[in-house]
């Protein structure tokens, strides 16, 4: 069973579309986090929920909105899509912060928009 | 805030060769560093990390780091690379509560025959 698994892996739309990318983590961990990964793979945090709670919401534009239905899931969602968010966007899931454990990787999510 | 610079955006070598990927970091507190690796279109796998403790750290495939506190430095190191090591790697920093990690920009590794 994959740990933190990500649909869709390539996501090709239109600007100006809304699209959602989907986030499961079957670790039992607490944290989950949405990275950015740009053209140049620069590694960007966006955001981060502690058990469905926001703990961390980095200058992002507010066209993206992430979602924590439950500690097992976190989904993001964009609207109005631009060209500039043509990215790789990984998932992620820690244990409670603090223990050091490291961070469990999603496969990412390709988007790009034309 | 924490911060990590890689110091080599391009690592070219020869198979069976040694090689040193350099980390740098900055922090006004207590840190925990990791390195990850990124094979082509994958997401990023853990390779070791530097928690307390000895210094030298040891992580998966052979690879090994060792933590300067004085040179604020985290470099990995593997005494012999095979061609299935070519992959992006990442030196990351957290500070002790690890709810955020840092990245530096990478280092692309490339092996030779």
């Amino acid at each position: 069973d994959t740990a933190v698994s990500q649909t869709p892996k390539y996501l090709v739309t239109q600007m100006g579309n809304d699209k959602s990318i989907k986030c499961e983590q079957n670790l039992g961990h607490d944290t989950m986090y949405w990275y950015k990964q740009d053209s140049k793979k620069f590694l960007k945090i966006m955001f981060s929920y502690n058990n469905k709670e926001l703990i961390i919401n980095e200058t992002v534009p507010n066209r993206f909105s992430p979602k924590s239905p439950d500690k097992a899931h976190l989904n993001l969602h964009i609207n109005s899509l631009e060209l500039g968010d043509s990215a790789v966007y990984f998932c992620a899931s820690s244990l409670y912060p603090g223990t050091g454990g490291g961070y469990t990787f999603g496969s990412g999510t390709r988007l790009t928009v034309v | 805030a924490q911060s990590v610079t890689q110091l080599d955006s391009q690592v070219p070598v020869f198979e069976e060769a040694p090689v040193e990927l350099r980390c740098n970091y900055s922090s006004s507190v207590s840190v925990y560093l990791f390195w990850y690796v990124q094979y082509p279109n994958q997401g990023l796998q853990l390779l070791l990390k530097y928690l307390s403790g000895s210094t030298l750290v040891k992580g998966i495939n052979g690879f090994e780091a060792e933590f300067n506190k004085s040179q604020t430095s985290f470099h990995l190191r593997k005494p012999s690379v095979h061609i299935s090591d070519t992959a992006e790697y990442f030196c990351a920093v957290s500070d002790t509560s690890g709810s955020r990690l840092t990245f530096g920009e990478g280092t692309q590794l490339t092996v030779n025959p």
